[in-house]
């Protein structure tokens, strides 16, 4: 079992929706939440940044974690087709190794449908 | 403003065959990583360091080999490429070890026939 899991789509809905993107960890010493959103042919960027539990709003990004039931969210608001793109959860336990230990998801690919 | 830049973009391979891939960063950061992407596997780090002339592995190490002799460049080397090598190759670099930011560069597709 993978420690991180995630729907790898494709997702496609129409402009304007509200997008709803979903992990799912086991490493209950994850406290570090991240979502990346990676155009194609680019590397990923990030976007939402998020410590322990609670949520996280960006605009039209809100970032949710639940701890209790290992599970983070990303809901985007109005999607645009530029929101089109694979977005990547990752995420980290710091016990003094850094980035080196960030586990990030295989990515939902994600269309907005004009 | 460059960011994070990676040579070359496309490479095709024999197996067998070496090569260099480089990284080079404009903002000045510690830390920087070696990457692969394959579908369903997400991304795994290959290498990374936490300053100059430093190296360490990490998830996928073997069969490939890194130094960074300068602080803004990294480079991964292939000694004998073999077809698994077949992949997407992000570099990444960020300030704080702590799972901060990190800036990917554009990737590097290779292919090892």
């Amino acid at each position: 079992q993978k420690e991180v899991e995630q729907d790898p789509g494709p997702l496609s809905v129409p402009e304007g929706a509200i997008v709803s993107l979903n992990c799912t960890y086991s490493n209950s010493a994850f406290q570090y939440f991240m979502w990346y959103r990676q155009y194609s042919r680019k590397g990923p960027e990030l976007l939402m940044y998020t410590y322990s539990s609670g949520n996280k709003e960006d605009g039209r990004f809100t970032a949710q974690v639940d701890k209790s039931s290992k599970y983070i969210s990303l809901f985007i608001r109005d999607s645009q087709p530029s929101d089109s793109a694979t977005y990547l959860c990752a995420m980290s336990a710091y016990e003094g190794f850094g980035n080196e230990k960030l586990t990030f998801g295989t990515g939902t690919r994600l269309t907005i449908i004009p | 403003n460059a960011g994070v830049t990676q040579t070359p973009k496309f490479r095709v391979l024999k197996t067998g065959q070496s090569m260099t891939l480089l990284c080079a960063q404009d903002m000045n950061h510690e830390y920087m990583y070696w990457y692969r992407q394959d579908p369903g596997m997400g991304l795994r780090l290959i290498h990374y360091s936490v300053g100059e002339g430093t190296t360490a592995k990490g998830e996928v190490p073997d069969g490939y080999n890194v130094s960074r002799l300068k602080k803004q460049n990294f480079l991964l080397g292939l000694e004998s490429a073999a077809p698994s090598q077949t992949s997407v190759y992000f570099c990444a670099s960020s300030s704080d070890p702590v799972g901060e930011k990190l800036f990917f560069g554009s990737g590097t597709q290779l292919s090892v026939l």
